[in-house]
């Protein structure tokens, strides 16, 4: 069965440093999403990217995040400098006709 | 905005026991409703979900049902095994444009015991 698969599992990473959280969606779907839950809380919607632009994003996705498509097949996060509170589990999903898959996720923490 | 408020756990339970995990929404339209399940170390899968009033979504013996007048997805199985612990978000997505972004609540854990 085709999956979401995420690189790094974990990534540790200090402050003020730019990180790079990869992504590989199944492979004939279209969106491509990023969520994060920081430790006790609620699963955040990030943004949304659907022919190579960003469709929606929240309040969170702001200047210090970008997302890129780069070959076709991998879809990245980036932060540009990393704050404590960026600490998380990031997860990427994908959708093809309706339902969203998720990724195991990558969990970043910020020293 | 949209929001999704579901039961604090942990939730402990004996094998054979009945589940409900409760889940209230709030919502300006008529959002779709989900319930996805997350098994230690993996993503969150879908379990099951329901796009309008009184649907009643079902998967591996998992039920919820859409109840607009209560504005609730509770989410409820007979008979619970070990296999089923992990951790349960419901979810809401507003709108039936595909692309919309999911809105979860903050996840109940179900651990069973044998």
């Amino acid at each position: 069965e085709p999956e979401v698969t995420q690189t790094p599992s974990h990534q540790v990473t200090q402050m003020g440093q730019e990180v790079i959280l990869r992504c590989v969606p199944i492979s004939n779907h279209l969106y491509f999403y990023w969520y994060r839950q920081i430790l006790g809380q609620k699963v955040e919607f990030l943004v949304s990217f659907y022919n190579n632009e960003i469709s929606e994003k929240s309040e969170i996705f702001d200047d210090q995040f970008s997302v890129e498509r780069p070959d076709g097949s991998n879809f990245t996060l980036k932060i540009r400098s990393t704050k404590l509170e960026d600490s998380a589990m990031y997860f990427c999903a994908s959708m093809g006709s309706y339902e969203q898959y998720f990724g195991p996720g990558t969990r970043l923490t910020v020293t | 905005g949209d929001s999704v408020t579901q039961m604090e756990g942990p939730v402990t339970l004996s094998e054979e026991a009945f589940l409900t995990i409760n889940c209230t929404y709030t919502a300006t339209g008529y959002p779709s409703l989900f319930w996805y399940v997350q098994y230690p170390g993996e993503g969150l899968q879908l379990l099951l979900k329901a796009t309008k009033a009184d649907d009643k979504g079902s998967n591996k013996g998992f039920e919820a049902t859409y109840r607009k007048e209560t504005t609730s997805f509770h989410l409820e199985k007979g008979s619970v095994q070990v296999s089923d612990s992990a951790v349960y978000f419901c979810a809401l997505s507003e709108g039936n444009q595909a692309g919309t972004a999911l809105i979860f609540g903050k996840g109940t854990t179900l651990s069973v015991s044998s």
